[in-house]
């Protein structure tokens, strides 16, 4: 079947440091990827995607490679910001993005 | 562009009654709209995905008599919570995408949180 798993959170850090959030998936067939953000009190919004493998989608300073060979989409930022509190999610889409399998959300606290 | 509005933000509804939320895109046309449940400290679990002009398909588990949708335009999808009880309280999310194709991308509505007292 498709998943996604996720890193386990919460994830603390200090402003300027380096982030990284872990996820891997399972999938059948060749996915899209994709990182969403979920700041408090709102909803969704797409961060990045990529759509085949070796792809790297990129916004706001973070990144995230499609790496097939290890089922990974790790989300990495060289030097958060308090901004960047938020819970992230990495999905899994079928079809693009007509069926999306979401991980189970990894919560970021940047303390200034 | 791609934004998705919900309506409304908040209800506070008695146990017994029905709800009805509303989802929107607002600048582009959505041949798909996709309903979802988030629970507290939770991922979101995909409830049922409709078509404009056709029958919404449900995930299996979750109750279509219970969680009525109806996608009657290209821009407007509305989800029904029938008979609410105090554990149907929830974020409810609503997305859309546009064209279906490899490359599609689903965009999110700030979603609805529903407290049944």
């Amino acid at each position: 079947g498709n998943s996604v798993t996720q890193m386990e959170g919460p994830v603390t850090l200090s402003e300027e440091a380096f982030l990284t959030i872990n996820c891997t998936y399972t999938a059948t067939g060749y996915p899209s990827l994709f990182w969403y953000v979920q700041y408090p009190g709102e909803g969704l919004q797409l961060l990045l995607k990529a759509t085949k493998a070796d792809d790297k989608g990129s916004n706001k300073g973070f990144e995230a490679t499609y790496r097939k060979e290890t089922t990974s989409f790790h989300l990495e930022k060289g030097s958060v910001q308090v901004s960047d509190s938020a819970v992230y999610f990495c999905a899994l889409g079928i079809q693009g993005a007509q069926k999306l399998v979401f991980g189970q959300g990894t919560r970021l606290t940047i303390n200034p | 562009g791609a934004v998705v509005s919900q309506h409304p933000s908040r209800v506070i509804c008695k146990s017994g009654t029905s709800v009805k939320i509303e989802c929107r895109s607002l600048d582009f046309q959505a041949t798909t709209m996709f309903w979802y449940r988030q629970f507290p400290k939770k991922s979101l679990m995909l409830m049922a995905t409709s078509n404009e002009g056709s029958k919404a398909t449900y995930e299996q588990g979750v109750e279509k008599d219970k969680f009525l949708i109806n996608h009657a335009s290209l821009t407007l999808s509305t989800l029904t919570v029938t008979s609410a009880h105090p554990e149907d309280s929830s974020f409810y999310i609503c997305s859309a995408s546009s064209s279906g194709g490899p490359t599609d991308t689903q965009y999110f509505g700030p979603g609805t949180r529903l407290t049944v007292l």
